[in-house]
């Protein structure tokens, strides 16, 4: 079935450094969402994605959606011990959501 | 507004029991998604319900595994003599309306465990 891949599987960082994970897909996307999972917690919305080309902005969170939708990234600046967690980006069938791995980010203090 | 909530949030069974495991919608919401996500994995999907009906549960097992949503009441999902194997964190999350572009709430979670 469609599914996006997601790269890296996972990163370690040092508290300060800037972090990105990037998903990519073989077939245009019609959007695309972002999901975070802390340890031991559940998947929590960030955002959605719709428009070719679109970016947007959390405070220090950066979130791109490719020309050709097939491609999304998020960036973040200057990271802190409270972003740790395992960041999503779920092709979205309409009936679910199909997850994959995730990258899992882990923030060194 | 109360967000999705889930009982319990931890499940102790024997092999061989059943596991009952509630999920209460946002208020508003009248779509229901189960997921089960194995430990260092991303979720899995399960069913897809609204009251009375499902949807679709393309990624339920056949065997033991079974789901529902009344009219009155949460979403039950419900597992026949659980294996070993079932151990994992079972999430419920609701939607206001179905398709794509719709962003799901999630619940903290059912941890199972099978002993």
């Amino acid at each position: 079935g469609q599914q996006v891949m997601q790269i890296p599987q996972y990163q370690h960082v040092q508290e300060g450094e800037d972090f990105t994970t990037y998903c990519n897909s073989s077939t245009t996307l019609s959007n695309i969402q972002w999901y975070k999972q802390r340890p031991g917690g559940h998947p929590v919305f960030l955002i959605q994605l719709v428009k070719s080309g679109e970016v947007k902005k959390q405070k220090r969170l950066t979130f791109q959606f490719g020309e050709a939708k097939k491609n999304s990234s998020l960036h973040i600046t200057a990271t802190q011990t409270t972003d740790v967690g395992t960041y999503f980006c779920p092709f979205n069938a309409g009936n679910m959501l199909t997850f994959g791995g995730g990258t899992r980010l882990m923030v060194k203090p | 507004n109360a967000g999705v909530m889930q009982n319990p949030r931890h499940l102790v069974r024997r092999r061989g029991q059943e596991a009952r495991l509630r999920c209460s919608p946002m208020k508003g919401h009248s779509h229901v998604y189960w997921y089960r996500q194995l430990p260092e994995e991303g979720l899995k999907f399960m069913v897809y319900l609204q009251k009375e009906n499902i949807i679709d549960e393309s990624g339920m097992p056949k065997e033991r595994f079974s789901a529902e949503f009344p009219k009155e009441g949460p979403s039950i999902l419900r597992i026949q003599q659980v294996v070993r194997g079932d151990s994992a964190a079972y999430f419920c999350a609701s939607s206001p309306t179905r398709g794509i572009g719709n962003e799901q709430f999630f619940g903290p979670g059912t941890r199972l465990t099978v002993l």
